[in-house]
C-alpha cells in the first residue's frame, strides 16, 4: 500500500486561507468516504481535525473544512492563526481493515 | 473520559524484540477497535496494523507481517504490540489509536512510546 501523495509543506500567513491536498487511487481515497485529517505539533500525537471527508468533531474550530473529489481529498483552513503552524496528515481507509496515511505536509504560517 | 496511556520508552538491540501496551479507560473497551501507528525520526506516520477489542481479529501491514503481533486483553482493558526482530530502521515513535465506531477515523491516540534499536 504506497502513501497517499500530499505537498510537503505549504505556507500562509496569518488570517489567509490554505488548502491541503491528499491523492490516491480508486483503492483508498477514490473508493470510500472515509478520509480523515490529522494535526500534529512537534513531540505530539497527532488530533483528529476532520473525518468523513468534512465532518468536524467537536472541539475543532469551523475554519478546518475537507472535501473530495475523484481521488483526491483536500484540508482547508480558514483564517489562519499561529497555532495552526504544525503537520498535517491524511489518513482513507483502503479496504479489509486497512488505512493508509499520506505523506505529511508541513504548514507554515508566516 | 477516554484515555489511552501507553508503556514507557524502550531500548533493545537488532534481533531483539520489543512489546508496547496501550491501557484504555473512560469508554467500553470492547466496542471499539486499534491501529498502531509508528513514525521514525522525522518521518510521516505508517499504519501497522489493526485489532477488534471484542474479538481479536488483526490484520497487518504488509511491511511488518511476519513480525508483529498484535493482541487483546479485555480483563486490564489493554492492547499490546509486540514486534519481532528488531532492526536500527524500526526505530521510532510507536503510537496505539482507538477506531471510532461505524468509520475509520482514529478519535483518541496515546501519547506515544519511542522504542529505540541501536547495537
Amino acid at each position: 500500500q504506497s502513501a497517499l501523495t500530499q505537498p510537503r509543506s505549504v505556507s500562509g500567513s496569518p488570517g489567509q486561507s490554505v488548502t491541503i491536498s491528499c491523492t490516491g487511487t480508486n483503492s483508498d481515497v477514490g473508493g470510500y468516504d472515509s478520509v480523515s485529517w490529522y494535526q500534529q505539533h512537534p513531540d505530539k500525537a497527532p488530533k483528529l481535525m476532520i473525518y468523513d471527508v468534512r465532518k468536524r468533531p467537536s472541539g475543532v474550530p469551523a475554519r478546518f473544512s475537507g472535501s473530495k473529489s475523484g481521488n483526491t481529498a483536500s484540508l482547508t483552513i480558514s483564517g489562519l492563526q499561529s497555532e495552526d503552524d504544525a503537520d498535517y496528515y491524511c489518513c482513507s481507509f483502503a479496504g479489509t481493515y486497512t488505512v493508509v496515511f499520506g505523506e505529511g505536509t508541513k504548514l507554515t504560517v508566516l | 473520559q477516554v484515555q489511552l496511556v501507553q508503556s514507557g520508552a524502550e531500548v533493545k538491540k537488532p534481533g531483539a524484540s520489543v512489546m508496547v501496551s496501550c491501557k484504555a479507560s473512560g469508554y467500553t473497551f470492547t466496542s471499539y477497535a486499534f491501529i498502531w501507528v509508528r513514525q521514525a525520526p522525522g518521518q510521516g506516520l505508517e499504519w501497522m496494523g489493526w485489532i477488534s477489542a471484542n474479538s481479536g481479529k488483526t490484520n497487518y501491514a504488509q511491511k511488518v507481517q511476519g513480525r508483529v503481533t498484535m493482541t487483546i486483553d479485555t480483563s486490564t482493558s489493554t492492547a499490546y504490540m509486540e514486534l519481532r526482530s528488531l532492526r536500527s530502521n524500526d526505530t521510532a515513535v510507536y503510537y496505539c489509536a482507538r477506531v471510532a465506531v461505524g468509520g475509520w477515523q482514529l478519535d483518541y491516540w496515546g501519547q506515544g512510546t519511542l522504542v529505540t534499536v541501536s547495537s
